[in-house]
This record gives structure tokens, sequence and C-alpha cells, in this order.
């Protein structure tokens, strides 16, 4: 059964500090996305990582995908109030177009003035 | 609106009845998923159509639950007999062809069994 296994699963941090989320998964796959979720809100695609050492960067977020250690981060820099939202990364089991994605519990960040 | 489209936004049923959840995906999306997302929960893949199939149905919990998207584009979600255990948000996503785009979701449909 394939686990995806973020953390961590709570995290509160000063305005204006760096963090990194982890997400690890169990079984392959090179398709990963990271989400975000407001509160009573649907999800937001934030990244889409679709191979072996894919980097990218939106503002204050940055994401990156080994997928030979089954392992994606989401590094937050000199984070901002705005930021606090939950973070799910969601690893690709489907075949050709179909996004059958398994998800982690999600990370719910909160950011601190 | 341009995005993915779900009604109801809130239902509350009672145990033992039957309801539907529509979703209106983003146009000329061919593919179309429904996710569902208990309380503190990720979501769960439920079933996916390419077109007007069901190209995969393996998350479908049980018999109880069947989906269909009869001209390519809305889908409705229908769970008979409903249970408490049923009560979560209900998801839809829609995605264009092609192997590296994201699904984009809709904002959901609560649903509460009593």
């Amino acid at each position: 059964e394939l686990k995806v296994e973020q953390n961590p699963l709570f995290l509160s941090m000063q305005e204006g500090k760096n963090y990194t989320i982890y997400c690890n998964y169990s079984t392959t796959s090179d398709r990963l996305y990271w989400y975000r979720q407001d509160p009573g809100k649907s999800l937001e695609s934030l990244f889409v990582l679709l191979s072996n050492g894919a980097v990218k960067q939106e503002g204050r977020l940055m994401a990156s995908l080994d997928t030979k250690a089954r392992l994606s981060t989401l590094h937050i820099t000199a984070a901002v109030h705005d930021l606090s939202a939950t973070y799910f990364c969601a690893v690709d089991l489907g075949a050709g177009n179909n996004r059958k994605l398994i998800w982690g519990l999600g990370t719910s960040l909160a950011v601190n003035p | 609106g341009a995005g993915v489209s779900q009604t109801p936004s809130n239902k509350v049923t009672e145990k033992g009845k039957y309801v539907e959840l529509r979703c209106d995906p983003i146009s000329g999306h061919t593919a179309l998923y429904w996710y569902r997302q208990s309380l503190g929960q990720g979501p769960e893949f439920l079933i996916y159509f390419q077109g007007t199939g069901a190209a995969d149905d393996s998350g479908l919990p049980n018999d109880r639950f069947f989906a269909v998207r009869p001209e390519g584009s809305v889908s409705t979600l229908k769970i008979q007999r409903t249970e408490r255990g049923d009560s979560a948000v209900y998801l839809c996503a829609s995605s264009s062809q092609g192997v590296s785009t994201e699904a984009f979701f809709g904002q959901g449909t609560r649903l509460t069994v009593v």
C-alpha cells in the first residue's frame, strides 16, 4: 500500500524565518504535486514536479523532488502571515491522463508576527 | 466562471437517503475526478472519467457509490442508502489532456449524514 508521509504535521513559525516541509512516499512515482488549502476552501495547485531533480520556485516557496530517495521538500523562505494554510503533497499513481493522487495528511502552517 | 463548479455547497441528509452531487468541470477539460476529504485528512481518490467513461473507479468504497458523466462534461456522484460514515467533503477536479497537467479542484460539497 502506498504511503505518503508529511512532516511536520503542524508548524508554527515566526515571520521572517525559513523552514522546510518534507514529503516521503513509499512507491515509485516521478510525478508529485504540492497544493495549498485555506480553511473551508478548496485546493490550490502550487507546484507540479515531473522528474527527478525537478525544482520549482514561486515567491517565497520552493519545491524539489528526488525520486530516488522518494522525497519532496517544500521550502519556505522569510515566511509571512499570508502563507498560513495547510500544505499537501500528493503522489501521482495514475497512468496517462489519470491524476490518481495519493495524498499526505497535510502540514498545517501558522506564521505568527 | 472559469473554475470547477460544484453544487450544492452543503447537503444534509438523513441516514438511508439517496443523494446526488453535481460537478461542472472547466470547459474543455476531458478528465474529471471525484475525491472525498474527511476532516483532518488529505483527499481520497474515488473515480476518474476520461470523456464519458469511468476509466478508473478503483477508489469507490462500495456499490452504494456511483458516478456518471453522460455527455463528457457535467458529472454526478450518486450515493445510495447513505450512512453516517459517508459524511465528508466531496471534491471534484478536472484536468486537460497531457501527462504533465495538474488537477484543478472545485470548492467541494460538504455532505452531512444525520
